[in-house]
């Protein structure tokens, strides 16, 4: 079955760095992948989605690459600040009909001033 | 407009009794998604309302969950006789079109004592 990874561990970083958050995935590449953000206590709320057919989607101070031949996206917060600290989701359709988006569990980014 | 609604926000029950958690999604949008989260997990798929199609009821745990959308927007999930194990937040999504964004509710913190 497929099977979505995420950074398993919690991520520190400090404030002005640039976060890398890692989404790896098993067996076929989904028709497109979206990421969203998740604050204690709060439902998701989305960021980016980027398609199978590119490879690298910006947004402000956001970017999410996404490379079918090693399985894997990686989303990027450059010049990051306290206000990013949440947990950032990766979200699969494999289906490419939205009928089921499979999260993963997650990663726990704190950014330290 | 207004955002996705979900009430109640908090239920506790107790084992054995049966729960309706009510879902009004954003007006205009076409499909409905209700996710389950444990504490520290991914968001688990539990099913899909898509206009006026049969349901995707594939994430459903056993039989004891049901869900049903009326008139196109509002969606109530039912479990039947709870369980612990039933314990999470329930999310509840809606989205204008497939593979869009989809938007979510502050989720229901159900507790089964």
């Amino acid at each position: 079955s497929q099977k979505i990874e995420q950074n398993s561990e919690a991520l520190n970083i400090q404030e002005g760095k640039t976060a890398t958050l890692t989404c790896n995935y098993t067996n076929y590449s989904p028709a497109y992948l979206q990421w969203y953000r998740q604050d204690p206590g709060r439902g998701p709320v989305f960021l980016l989605l980027i398609r199978e057919n590119e490879k690298e989607k910006r947004k402000e101070r956001l970017k999410v690459t996404f490379d079918t031949t090693l399985k894997q996206s990686l989303f990027h917060i450059t010049a990051s600040q306290p206000a990013d600290s949440a947990t950032y989701l990766c979200a699969l359709d494999w289906s490419g009909s939205a009928r089921q988006l499979t999260f993963g569990s997650g990663t726990q980014l704190t950014v330290l001033p | 407009g207004a955002g996705v609604s979900q009430s109640p926000s908090n239920k506790v029950t107790e084992k054995g009794k049966d729960v309706e958690l009510r879902c009004d999604p954003i007006s205009g949008h076409t499909a409905l998604y209700w996710y389950r989260q444990s504490l520290g997990q991914g968001l688990e798929f539990l099913i899909y309302f898509q206009g006026n199609s049969a349901p995707d009821k594939s994430g459903l745990p056993s039989d004891r969950f049901s869900a049903e959308r009326t008139g196109g927007s509002v969606s109530t999930l039912t479990i039947q006789r709870t369980q612990q194990e039933d314990s999470a937040v329930y999310l509840c999504a809606s989205t204008q079109k497939p593979e869009g964004e989809q938007y979510f509710g502050p989720g229901t913190r159900l507790t089964v004592t």
